[in-house]
């Protein structure tokens, strides 16, 4: 059983584009991310949910919307998209901070391309 | 300001030796978690082993062990007796108590395992 499922793994579109990128998780825990991989490897958090309440919102361009219709899924949706935004995204979930050790399980990622 | 440090961007072992991979941190909270994550050629993130900022011993998980000098603000990686499946990318990150979970990553270390 896949613990962190993303779909697409490959995502290839062109400019001015809106792309979904979807996240699920079957582990039960409560909080959900979205990071970003950049070329040359380093991750960045974008986004932070927990039960469906957006935590964490890092500097990131109002062109990506997160959406989280249960504690289960954490969905990102990206407008109008730039060359910029290609990367590689991963969606990731933990237990609650308060619940001590807090290790993340990330989905296999979702490599954009935008041409 | 960077908060994870690791000075190593690549290395080479030879199969069967132990590697250390270095790791130095940046938090003013007392509360905070440490995180090996491997991320082999692949792409998907793997979780490796963790280490608590109250943690008395150091953690251990298979050929895994965390160097954690907390004075230091260091936390190597050590991967006993090298295998050729261990050559990946390795990211150090951080946790630090307030921050709903959100993990800092430092830039990674490519490790090349040789026969």
């Amino acid at each position: 059983d896949t613990a962190v499922s993303q779909t697409p793994k490959y995502l290839v579109t062109q400019m001015g584009n809106d792309k979904s990128i979807k996240c699920e998780q079957n582990l039960g825990h409560d909080t959900m991310y979205w990071y970003k991989q950049d070329s040359k490897k380093f991750l960045k958090i974008m986004f932070s949910y927990n039960n469906k309440e957006l935590i964490i919102n890092e500097t990131v361009p109002n062109r990506f919307s997160p959406k989280s219709p249960d504690k289960a899924h954490l969905n990102l949706h990206i407008n109008s998209l730039e060359l910029g935004d290609s990367a590689v995204y991963f969606c990731a979930s933990s237990q609650s901070p308060d619940r001590g050790n807090t290790e993340a399980f990330f989905g296999q990622g979702t490599r954009l391309t935008v041409v | 300001a960077q908060k994870i440090t690791q000075t190593q961007p690549g290395m080479f072992v030879q199969e069967k030796e132990a590697v250390t991979l270095d790791c130095t941190y940046d938090t003013s909270d007392p509360s905070y978690g440490l995180f090996w994550y491997k991320q082999p050629s692949s792409g998907e993130m793997i979780f490796l082993i963790y280490q608590g900022s109250y943690d008395q011993q150091n953690a251990t998980e298979g050929r895994y062990s965390l160097n954690f000098q907390k004075a230091r603000k260091s936390a190597n990686l050590v991967i006993s007796a090298s295998q050729l499946g261990d050559s990946a990318m390795y990211f150090c990150a951080m946790r630090e108590g307030v921050s709903w979970g959100k993990l800092q990553f430092g830039a990674g270390t490519q490790v090349v395992v040789t026969p």
